[in-house]
């Protein structure tokens, strides 16, 4: 398996409140990208980072900021969580070559309440 | 607008027989294709890709079928085993190094 790990696992919340989670990898992989899934919706794109400091906006952006000051590391963050924003994200890392596939973390399941 | 296409929220299929699960494209700058396979509380996981110069590629028992003219793959499992059951998702994207442009999913069950 792919080096990815995400955190936390599982977080329950209330609205109006900060979450930032947290991705890392161990692959030196210049590419990483955070993702959500929702029913009816299949994975939507948030953000990504083609490398350190350097992220653009994906398909569902709103209402999410990014930040990667470490190539391991690639944190998701609410600034004031929705319920909207209740869903299992994933984060994902690629070389970015080709057809080199995207390897996925095991996702976060966020409640916003 | 949606780019990649799985019509198919469902399929059911007996065991040993085979699945095939569908995906449709609008983009024909699209370079590559691939097949993510995905079991509840995991990530989606890499099964086969193809690239948008091929038609067919095959690895054990998945076999991808491209037809660019019809901006149509398949993903054909033969036989199909109970644990194939899974949420399948088509991705595509451009050489270039972009995101993965992901379509809604198809939910395959695999009876024994």
């Amino acid at each position: 398996d792919a080096g990815i790990t995400q955190s936390p696992r599982h977080k329950v919340t209330e609205t109006g409140t900060p979450v930032t989670l947290r991705c890392h990898q161990t692959e030196n992989h210049r590419y990483m990208y955070w993702y959500r899934q929702d029913p009816g919706h299949g994975l939507r794109l948030i953000h990504y980072s083609y490398g350190v400091k350097d992220t653009d906006k994906g398909e569902v952006s709103d209402g999410y900021s990014v930040s990667r000051s470490k190539t391991e590391d690639f944190l998701l963050t609410l600034e004031s969580a929705t319920s909207s924003q209740t869903s299992v994200y994933f984060c994902a890392i690629s070389h970015g070559q080709g057809d080199q596939p995207q390897h996925f973390g095991d996702g976060t399941r966020l409640s916003i309440l | 607008d949606q780019q990649v296409k799985q019509n198919s929220p469902s399929l059911s299929v007996q065991e040993g027989r085979i699945s095939i699960l569908n995906c449709d494209y609008t983009n024909s700058m699209f370079d590559y294709f691939l097949w993510y396979k995905k079991y509840p509380a995991e990530g989606p996981t890499f099964l086969i890709s193809i690239s948008s110069i091929k038609d067919k590629n095959e690895d054990g028992r998945f076999t991808v079928f491209l037809n660019k003219s019809a901006k149509h793959l398949s993903l054909h499992i033969v036989p199909s085993q109970p644990g194939d059951s899974a949420v399948y998702f088509c991705a595509a994207l451009w050489a270039g190094n972009t995101p993965l442009v992901f379509g809604k999913g198809t939910r395959l069950s695999v009876i024994a």
